[in-house]
């Protein structure tokens, strides 16, 4: 089936530093990539939708200028977190899809921010 | 805005049990409807995806129901097992492709 790699797995940052995180889409170009964010005990909320070569489209609350979206290629898309705090500590999952195919997964990335 | 909520939060039931999880959803205008499964710290796991037009789909001893015009799915794990303890997670997509998650049902069993 349709794999999306997705890294690092986990991250532990200093408050004040940015991290990216890689989404890829090994076998099949996706077109659209979505990226949620779970906090502890709590489901996935969905920051922000980006389409390859566009610029993304945020969800209400969720700021652009501090989660940057890049999805450049069919095959890759990046959120870069910056000047993260601790409260952007939190589990970070990718998905993408092309058209109204269903959407595949990342396993995830537990960023902790000290 | 579509909104999504599952009953129970949490379930914990001895094995060999047959349980039914329950998803709502506000806004009947749907693509499709996904069961997931995620154990701690991991990723998603698609157990079931439902499209609008069918009433339901089977998986082994998972099979899932959905009721678009009431707003209703409900999810059936037979003959539960250890193995099938982790967070199930309903999720809607609308026609734009994004997914709506509920909270998700956190399910122990227990030998």
């Amino acid at each position: 089936g349709a794999v999306v790699s997705q890294h690092p797995s986990r991250v532990i940052c200093k408050s004040g530093t940015s991290v990216k995180i890689e989404c890829r889409s090994l076998d099949f170009q996706a077109t659209t990539m979505f990226w949620y964010r779970q906090f502890p005990k709590q489901s996935l909320m969905l920051m922000a939708t980006s389409n390859e070569g566009s610029k993304a489209t945020y969800e209400q609350g969720v700021e652009k200028d501090k989660f940057l979206i890049n999805h450049a290629s069919l095959t890759l898309s990046t959120l870069t977190v910056t000047s993260a705090h601790p409260e952007d500590s939190s589990f970070y999952i990718c998905s993408g899809g092309t058209g109204d195919s269903p959407l595949h997964f990342g396993n995830g990335t537990r960023l902790t921010v000290t | 805005k579509q909104e999504v909520t599952q009953i129970p939060a949490a379930l914990s039931v001895p094995e060999g049990e047959n349980l039914v999880l329950n998803c709502s959803f506000t806004d009947s205008a749907i693509y499709n409807l996904q069961w997931f499964r995620q154990d701690p710290g991991k990723g998603l796991t698609s157990l079931l995806l439902i499209q609008s037009s069918q009433r339901e789909q089977t998986s082994g001893r998972l099979n899932a129901s959905l009721d678009k015009s009431s707003g209703r799915s409900t999810l059936y794990i037979a003959a539960s097992q250890p193995g099938d303890s982790a967070t199930y997670l309903c999720a809607v997509r609308t026609s734009y492709g994004k997914l709506t998650f509920g909270q998700g049902t956190i399910l122990t069993v227990h030998p």
